[in-house]
């Protein structure tokens, strides 16, 4: 099984800095299948990245995903109030299946 | 609009057993797939399986394996999905999404779609 490995595991930030959050995989994962998911108190987790750069429907282009092999990134360029939440990424598999790290939370400093 | 209506709470006893339904709308049901996640209290998100709805194939975590079980049913567009055996640790939110992968072009798409979740509380 591929393991997926967050950091940090809390980010403190303000609102208008970036945003850097890293997914190492412990093995090779192809870029068409990593995928990244925000999370907000209380709500079902949101699509925003999908084959690691591309921008799900409706994500707003201050959010970025690049990366490739076992080392990936989303990036937010300048923070807004409501990308305060948490983030994971997630790794598609036909065996043994879907893989979730352990997700990074972004905190308002 | 597209979206996932999921049954209500369920409160169960330890040994027992929960079924879940999600309710799909707004688009064509068998042209997708459905994976089940859950989410233990202040815990990450933790992938149990997936179903196709257009064949009933299924791919379960290898640690729910004989305890879970995914079905659909395509008359109604629902998809469900049954706990055996349950624990406390087994108390969390159960959510369903729509799982896209692109077989022909080996292209993994996401879960774009989320159900709204249920939760599910084990205790004595």
């Amino acid at each position: 099984e591929i393991v997926l490995t967050q950091s940090p595991g809390t980010l403190s930030l303000s609102p208008g800095e970036r945003a850097t959050l890293s997914c190492r995989a412990s093995q090779s994962v192809s870029s068409s299948y990593l995928a990244w998911y925000q999370q907000k108190p209380g709500q079902a987790p949101r699509l925003l990245i999908y084959g690691a750069s591309s921008r799900a429907t409706g994500i707003p282009d201050r959010f970025s995903g690049s990366g490739s092999g076992t080392d990936f990134t989303l990036t937010i360029s300048r923070l807004e109030p409501e990308d305060f939440a948490v983030y994971y990424c997630q790794q598609y598999g036909s065996s043994p299946g879907i893989t979730f790290g352990q997700g990074t939370r972004l905190e308002i400093k | 609009q597209v979206q996932l209506v999921q049954s209500g709470a369920e409160v169960k006893k330890p040994g027992a057993s929960v079924k879940v339904s999600c309710k799909a709308s707004g688009y064509t049901f068998t042209s997708y797939g459905i994976s089940w996640v859950r989410q233990a209290p202040g815990q990450g998100l933790e992938w149990m399986g997936w179903i196709s709805a257009y064949n009933g194939n299924t791919n379960y975590a290898q640690k729910l394996q004989g305890r879970v079980t995914m079905t659909t049913d395509t008359s109604t567009s629902t998809a469900y999905m049954e706990l055996r055996s349950l624990r406390s640790d087994d108390t969390a939110v159960y959510y369903c999404a729509r799982d896209v992968y692109a077989v022909v072009v080996r292209y993994y798409y996401g879960m774009d779609v989320w159900g709204q979740g249920t939760t599910v509380t084990v205790s004595s």
